[in-house]
């Protein structure tokens, strides 16, 4: 089976940068996606990593580590629109289906 | 590019009552994803369709639930009866291919509420 970690909620103020961290633990890894999902409306992507390392995409950017089952969504100079739920999930080796975390809901205030 | 559509957005129905949900995936996507995401929780697979064949359905509690995409495009999901806890959000994703980043697309959902 999988069993997926993140924080429930988190807070942070405009402007500044916040870290979202989330664990998994899975058999034949075969990538970790992140979404965005505001109140109401369905998940959108926002990012994609198979490999260990970095990988940046604007203000947002998402670090993988396999060997440690562990993932980052980085998100800067943040903007009151990025108060959501931010959804980590994972993808195995001949599964194609996404096995998704409950999410952590950031509040971004002024 | 036309989003994933799905129909009817908001459902209320009483317990033991059936409902019917529609999706209409993108244009060209193979896959098709149906999951229920309860209040509080991240959405969970209920049933994947590849073209018109089923993929993955360990999930869905067949018992009630039932689901068909005939001709590998539009796809139906089906309660019969609803019970309290089928309460949830139902979404519908799709996908171009099985391989690579294989990115989810998501409609808007079907808020169902079971009284």
């Amino acid at each position: 089976g999988q069993n997926i970690d993140q924080p429930t909620e988190m807070t942070a103020t405009e402007g500044a940068i916040v870290q979202i961290n989330c664990t998994y633990q899975t058999s034949g890894f075969n990538g970790l996606f992140w979404y965005q999902q505001h109140a109401g409306e369905a998940p959108t992507f926002l990012s994609y990593n198979v490999l260990d390392g970095l990988e940046e995409k604007g203000r947002f950017s998402s670090f993988l580590s396999r060997s440690k089952g562990y993932s980052y969504l980085l998100l800067k100079e943040l903007q009151m629109k990025d108060s959501a739920s931010y959804l980590c999930a994972v993808r195995r080796t001949g599964f194609q289906k996404l096995v998704f975390g409950t999410g952590t809901r950031l509040l971004v205030s002024p | 590019e036309a989003g994933v559509a799905q129909s009817p957005r908001y459902k209320i129905i009483e317990k033991r009552q059936s409902v019917a949900f529609w999706c209409n995936p993108i244009s060209g996507h193979a896959t098709l994803y149906w999951y229920q995401q309860i209040l509080g929780q991240g959405p969970k697979l209920l049933i994947q369709f590849q073209n018109n064949g089923v993929v993955d359905d360990s999930q869905l509690p067949k018992d009630r639930f039932s689901a068909e995409r005939l001709k590998g495009v539009d796809s139906t999901l089906k309660i019969q009866p609803a019970k309290l806890e089928d309460s949830a959000v139902y979404l519908c994703a799709s996908s171009l291919t099985l391989a690579g980043v294989d990115e989810q697309f998501f409609g808007p959902g079907t808020r169902l509420t079971v009284l």
